[in-house]
């Protein structure tokens, strides 16, 4: 069966380190998104993607960058980790509808960060 | 960014008794989606609507679009303890064709109590 996974599933880091979250899907779906989940805030969009080479900056991207080189992947990298980034990520993925049609998003299980 | 609010936040309710969860927007989407999400998981989808004055039906769950495209319910009849969980829902903003952003509410927490 097709799914989405992320790793690492719980993460410690301290202010100022490099931290990568994984995402890979076997959907083989062009589009990938990545949120954040916190209380109060509901899921906000860091970064998306519509294909291979293709990123783009959602609503709360400062801090954060990620890199498509190929279909299945989509990392998110936090080039200097602050305690305001601890938070509960979300990958997902989705296939390319046509016209205005929205397609499902399908989530992986979540990663949750903890920056001392 | 299109903002969603959806009310109420929080709802505790006995097993069997019907409940509403309102989602509004001042402005249009092109679909909205409602998701569901279990703690320690990630959300899953329950329906898309996609035309003004929409009506789904899931079962129990009864989904509606306003006919202005700005505004959605989901209406539960009985529920039941399984149905305990946080209901999102999310409008799409699109810039074409398969390039679109959802725009995620903050979410219901419903509690079916047994």
């Amino acid at each position: 069966d097709a799914e989405i996974t992320q790793s690492p599933r719980h993460k410690i880091t301290e202010t100022g380190r490099q931290v990568t979250l994984a995402c890979h899907q076997t959907w083989n779906h062009n589009n990938m998104f990545w949120y954040r989940q916190d209380l109060g805030h509901g899921l906000r969009l860091i970064h998306y993607s519509y294909g291979v080479q293709d990123t783009n900056k959602g609503e709360v991207s400062d801090g954060y960058s990620v890199s498509r080189s190929n279909t299945e992947d989509l990392p998110l990298t936090l080039e200097s980790a602050a305690s305001s980034q601890t938070s509960v990520y979300f990958c997902a993925s989705s296939e390319s509808m046509a016209g205005w049609l929205t397609g499902e998003l399908f989530f992986g299980e979540g990663s949750r960060l903890t920056v001392l | 960014t299109q903002l969603l609010e959806q009310s109420p936040q929080f709802l505790s309710i006995q097993e069997g008794e019907n409940l509403t969860v309102y989602c509004n927007s001042s402005s249009v989407f092109s679909s909205l989606q409602w998701y569901r999400q279990e703690p320690g998981e990630g959300p899953v989808l329950l329906v898309t609507v996609v035309t003004g004055g929409e009506v789904k039906k899931l079962k129990r769950l009864t989904f509606q679009f306003g006919d202005a495209r700005k505004d959605s319910s989901l209406h539960i009849t009985a529920a039941q303890p399984g149905d305990t969980g946080l209901y999102l829902c999310a409008g799409a903003e699109g810039s074409g064709a398969g390039s679109y952003q959802l725009t995620f509410g903050k979410g219901t927490k419903l509690s079916v109590i047994p």
